[in-house]
């Protein structure tokens, strides 16, 4: 199994540009997650979902999107990228019922 | 805010030395979990700690749980250099569903060998 993954690895964006930062997992977990880790801080949860067609908000959800098609993929998209937005993003799924999260390696964003 | 506060932020010690680093968190709790992360890297899942258990070991490391101090300890013994990583507890709330994990800021362990 790949486990959990996530494209791009690096990307620079300028301000007000959209993109689409994919994450995907071949376990067939039902939960999954989009967190953000600034300099210092712990991970913040931006969106997660508990199934296919079902998605809910976070601690940090404004300037995000999500949306989830099927079990396998769950695209976080940013509508108009800030500064602000500067962060590595994180995706993790986990089994329903389970506690132990998978996390995928990270795309390190870059909004100049 | 951030459910989790480690203590230290930042800890290096000797090879064979043990690490112990600490989180407190402000509300109650369904679990307490440890996650590691090594530079650059995502985060592994170390030991999970249910509120009705106050200790549990799993390799070198051991965890502790304190529900009236809403307080967590993470001791790893014997430390190799390859322990360095930042060390992250993560709380899931009691009133809410598994996946809202809220992490602490971290511990970043460095072992000298």
């Amino acid at each position: 199994n790949a486990g959990v993954t996530q494209t791009p690895k690096f990307q620079v964006l300028k301000t007000g540009q959209s993109m689409t930062l994919q994450c995907a997992q071949d376990m067939n977990h039902e939960y999954m997650s989009w967190y953000r880790q600034d300099p210092g801080m712990g991970l913040r949860l931006i969106h997660y979902s508990v199934g296919a067609g079902i998605t809910d908000q976070g601690e940090v959800p404004n300037g995000y999107n999500v949306s989830r098609s099927t079990t396998e993929d769950f695209p976080l998209r940013l509508l108009s990228a800030a500064p602000s937005q500067t962060s590595v993003y994180f995706c993790a799924s986990r089994v329903a019922g389970g506690n132990e999260q998978f996390f995928g390696p990270g795309t390190r964003l870059t909004v100049l | 805010s951030q459910q989790g506060e480690e203590d230290p932020q930042a800890l290096s010690i000797q090879e064979g030395e043990n690490a112990t680093m600490n989180c407190s968190y402000k509300t109650s709790i369904n679990n307490l979990q440890w996650y590691r992360q090594n530079s650059g890297r995502g985060l592994v899942h170390l030991i999970l700690i249910r509120s009705n258990e106050r200790e549990k070991h799993s390799g070198r490391l051991r965890v502790t749980l304190d529900t009236s101090k809403k307080s967590s300890s993470l001791l790893i013994t014997a430390s190799r250099a390859a322990d360095t990583a930042s060390y992250f507890c993560a709380t899931v709330p009691q009133e809410t569903s598994g996946s809202r994990l809220t992490f602490g800021e971290g511990t970043q362990l460095t072992v000298n060998p």
